[in-house]
């Protein structure tokens, strides 16, 4: 079965860091492009960034240059390190996987709980 | 960057209902398109992506239709799991983007 299971999410100072984790199983993790999503609360959905299987990263204009996604596929993991943080940033930040392997561009069949990040 | 505009906002419906969300594109997507169901508290899931192709184990009431830059989700005899908020999602290259949301409720 697979499975995302988010972690890192805390209650963070402004201007403070923050590395959220997500632990894939079930599935090929090097096989697919990985995503963030983050959704602020009573709010809707926003793209955050995205790791393609050759590493490649993709940010949003929102946090380009203080966010900066990894992954590992040696432990089965995709990271987000967020820097200087700022209020806005608070949400609920999900991991995503592709629907289709080794596609760069496509829609998320596998989400992450989520895990909360809020600033203040 | 191309924006996605969901309409309506809310839509009240009953059991039964066949309901008919709309999602346009500021410029053409082709079929780049998924919708994602979301209920509180829960992670969003996969409906249909490429405008019209069901994902597996999604109910056959939900379709979805279009492409460029207007697209549909219908969910027909709507039934009581039904009732949640509805995404749609463009994923054209460099960039994905969400609509902002359409809430079917009782």
């Amino acid at each position: 079965e697979v499975q995302l299971v988010e972690s890192g999410g805390a209650l963070v100072q402004p201007g403070g860091s923050l590395k959220l984790s997500c632990a894939a199983s079930g599935f090929t993790l090097s096989s697919y492009t990985m995503t963030w999503v983050r959704q602020t609360p009573g709010k809707g959905l926003e793209w955050v960034s995205a790791i393609t299987v050759n590493y490649v990263p993709y940010y949003s204009d929102s946090v380009k240059g203080h966010f900066t996604i990894s992954r590992d596929n040696s432990k089965n993991t995709i990271y987000l390190q967020m820097d200087s943080l700022r209020a806005e940033d608070t949400a609920v930040y999900y991991c995503a996987k592709d629907l289709t392997p080794q596609w760069e561009f496509d829609a998320f069949d596998k989400w992450g709980q989520g895990t909360m990040v809020t600033v203040s | 960057d191309i924006q996605m505009t969901q309409s309506p906002s809310t839509l009240s419906a009953s059991v039964g209902d066949t309901v008919t969300i709309t999602c346009r594109a500021s410029q053409s997507i082709n079929s780049w398109l998924a919708w994602y169901q979301q209920k509180p508290g829960k992670a969003p899931k996969l409906l249909i992506y490429k405008a019209s192709s069901l994902q597996s184990g999604v109910p056959s009431r939900f379709s979805g239709s279009g492409s460029g830059t207007e697209f549909t989700l219908t969910i027909s005899s709507l039934q009581p799991d039904d009732f949640a908020t509805y995404y749609c999602q463009k994923y054209s290259p460099y960039s994905w983007t969400f609509g902002q949301g359409t809430k079917v409720d009782i």
